[in-house]
């Protein structure tokens, strides 16, 4: 079965700090791919990034890198120089490529970035 | 890019009553759509998954006449929550995968609902 774990429920930090989401993940299968979203106070989710499982390449996009580690099938969130609209929920997803394909989400770290 | 949109946003309605929640892909034709049901500081849970034209497929533990789905066309499906109660109370939030493109699920804006 597929599970996805982010151990940290809540994080609070002063803003311009760098504040690392962490999210492990199990599966079975050998093709998969990992996502993170942001849910801000409105509700709606924020696609950020779609990791396939064959890709290790870590990604930078402006103040957000993404740290793919499958040896301790990890993929891990950074965010550097935070402010204060990063503040919301971030949920790390996992889905396998074939078979079922359902987007299995971990519980979530609320994000509180202080002023 | 792709966009989702739901309807309503936020919906209060007495106990006993049913609801529908829309779900549209805007711009791409959706093979697939999700519900999801999320309680509040919780993550979120896959109630069923639709096929345009097909029935949908419950997850385990989810009444099928309580959470009506019909997946009429390539850009809408609807949540029908029948007989509704408090308990039903809950953020609602559909997904859509695109044809031809099915690596990424793209989520609508939610739906709050609020039974008295």
């Amino acid at each position: 079965a597929q599970k996805v774990t982010q151990a940290q429920t809540e994080i609070s930090v002063v803003e311009k700090e760098d504040v690392t989401l962490d999210c492990v993940y199990e599966t079975r299968d050998t093709t998969y791919y990992l996502f993170w979203y942001k849910q801000p106070p409105s509700g709606e989710l924020v696609f950020l990034i779609r990791r396939n499982s064959f890709d290790e390449q870590n990604e930078i996009s402006g103040r957000y890198s993404w740290n793919f580690q499958k040896s301790t099938s990890s993929f891990n969130f950074t965010i550097t120089a935070s402010q204060v609209v990063d503040s919301a929920v971030y949920f790390c997803a996992l889905r396998d490529r074939f078979g079922a394909q359902k987007l299995v989400f971990g519980q979530g770290t609320r994000l509180t970035i202080n002023p | 890019g792709a966009v989702v949109s739901q309807h309503p946003s936020r919906v209060i309605c007495k106990s006993g009553t049913s609801v529908k929640i829309e779900c549209r892909s805007l711009d791409f034709q959706a093979t697939t759509m999700f519900w999801y049901r999320q309680f509040p500081k919780k993550s979120l849970m896959l109630m069923a998954t639709s096929n345009e034209g097909s029935k949908a497929t419950y997850e385990q533990g989810v009444e099928k006449d309580k959470f009506l789905i019909n997946h009429a066309s390539l850009t809408l499906s609807t949540l029908t929550v029948t007989s509704a109660h408090p308990e039903d109370s809950s953020f609602y939030i559909c997904s859509a995968r695109e044809r031809g493109r099915e690596e990424t699920q793209y989520f609508g804006p939610g739906t709050r609902l609020l039974v008295l």
